[in-house]
């Protein structure tokens, strides 16, 4: 079983559609990362959160310690948000544990 | 933050021939990682790059294979040695800041034919 499970794998949505990915995991942590990586291999990282929520323009990341649960959800999502969004936790000896990914397609 | 540049971004190579990717962060950082993404996997830690010390392997990855060098706190470069198909992927290194978060570098595609 995976540390970090990431749901779902693959996500098509319209331009303007509220998005929403879903992350579990099952060690202890003490911080989540949401990551974007775009078709040319480069990662970006768009949060890094140990609890409550955050907020980056059109980007939101939840996490809920207690359940080992995080969502990112995109509002008004656009052509550009196309990526694969993964997620990764920092576990013990800050070794990154990552999902598998979810490529999101956002047609216009 | 730290700003992470790798190169070759991107290269084709033979079979039994080595590669070496460089990696550079514009700040001192403590901690560089080196991983590997297979076509259509996710991202899989090959080692931690130790400044002045030998680096730590994880399990699967070996010395021999994937030679690591980290002269100073700033660059580190990865060999993929006698290369065969199986090892075109990307590689990425990472900066690990004090408060846990990682920055990544923008990658390296290896075709092995």
């Amino acid at each position: 079983k995976n540390e970090v499970e990431q749901s779902p794998q693959n996500l098509t949505a319209q331009e303007g559609e509220f998005i929403t990915i879903n992350c579990s995991y099952s060690v202890g942590i003490s911080a989540l990362h949401w990551l974007q990586q775009h078709p040319g291999g480069g990662i970006v990282s768009l949060f890094m959160l140990s609890s409550g929520k955050k907020k980056h323009g059109r980007l939101i990341a939840t996490i809920n310690i207690q359940e080992k649960h995080s969502s990112l959800h995109i509002t008004a999502s656009h052509p550009r948000d196309s990526a694969v969004y993964i997620c990764a936790v920092t576990g013990n000896f800050n070794k990154f544990y990552f999902g598998s990914g979810t490529k999101l397609n956002v047609k216009p | 933050s730290a700003v992470i540049s790798q190169k070759p971004s991107r290269d084709i190579c033979q079979r039994g021939t080595s590669l070496t990717i460089q990696c550079q962060v514009d700040s001192q950082v403590t901690m560089m990682f080196w991983y590997r993404q297979q076509p259509g996997q996710s991202l899989t830690l090959i080692a931690t790059a130790n400044q002045g010390s030998e680096a730590t392997y994880e399990s699967g990855f070996v010395i021999d294979k994937f030679p690591i060098s980290r002269p100073n706190l700033t660059f580190s470069t990865l060999t993929v040695s006698n290369m065969s198909p199986e090892d075109s992927s990307i590689y990425l290194c990472s900066a690990g800041l004090a408060g846990g978060e990682q920055f990544f570098g923008p990658g390296t595609r290896l075709t092995v034919l």
